[in-house]
């Protein structure tokens, strides 16, 4: 069953603690992305990964991490550093990155909520 | 900075409505669109997308958007919602060597 995997669904972390949320796909895509949900600002791209061990940042990358080691894999650290970490967070991919044709498929997310 | 507008933050309907969603964008060079759509408890996922040729296009679900350059809009329809259209819809416009831009959605409650 192809599909991308997130984990946790749900997070709860104390204030000035990083967290690194996971992202498996098995849909052999190249590029992988990161957004940020919020209520009524829709998404914000965070980070995009074009290939493995390659990764650019997007409109908000400020706090956050990535690394890309492995086609399957793309986690997200949210460092201390991220001032308003609480939000919706989405791992998407595409076939691959063509510049302004991606059709993007989406992971069920991960709800992170700083206490 | 290009963006993208959806002025319906939120879409109350009544079962058997026909339904038209809003989308503008401020790019002005050649642009790839899409709409996408999130049922309640359900992962995000295409509806439709344009890329080139007609510019009235299909997705699923019977819904369809159109292409008004002119306009700078790729509105979403549907001539008779149901219940489960119940969603949040999202517009996102791609220019071409650019990134992708989403709007900031509209939530559509369909009441039976």
């Amino acid at each position: 069953d192809g599909g991308i995997t997130q984990s946790p669904k749900y997070l709860f972390r104390k204030e000035g603690q990083n967290v690194t949320l996971s992202c498996e796909q098995n849909l052999n895509h190249d590029a992988m992305y990161w957004y940020r949900q919020d209520p009524g600002q829709g998404l914000r791209l965070i980070y995009y990964s074009q290939i493995v061990n390659d990764f650019q940042k997007g409109d908000i990358a400020e706090g956050y991490s990535v690394s890309r080691e492995k086609k399957e894999s793309f986690p997200l650290t949210v460092t201390s550093a991220q001032k308003n970490p609480t939000a919706f967070y989405l791992c998407a991919t595409s076939v691959g990155y063509a510049s302004g044709a991606n059709v993007l498929t989406f992971g069920a997310g991960s709800r992170l909520t700083v206490l | 900075a290009q963006s993208v507008s959806q002025h319906n933050h939120h879409v109350i309907l009544s079962e058997a409505a026909s339904l038209e969603l809003g989308c503008n964008y401020s790019y002005g060079g050649t642009v790839n669109l899409f709409w996408y759509v999130q049922y309640p408890g359900q992962h995000l996922q295409l509806l439709l997308k344009y890329f080139s040729g007609d510019p009235l296009v299909k997705g699923i679900k019977g819904f369809e958007a159109e292409f008004i350059k002119s306009k700078f809009s790729f509105n979403l329809r549907k001539p008779s919602v149901q219940w489960s259209d119940t969603a949040e819809y999202f517009c996102a416009v791609n220019p071409i060597f650019q990134k992708l831009v989403f709007g900031t959605g509209t939530r559509l409650l369909v009441s039976p």
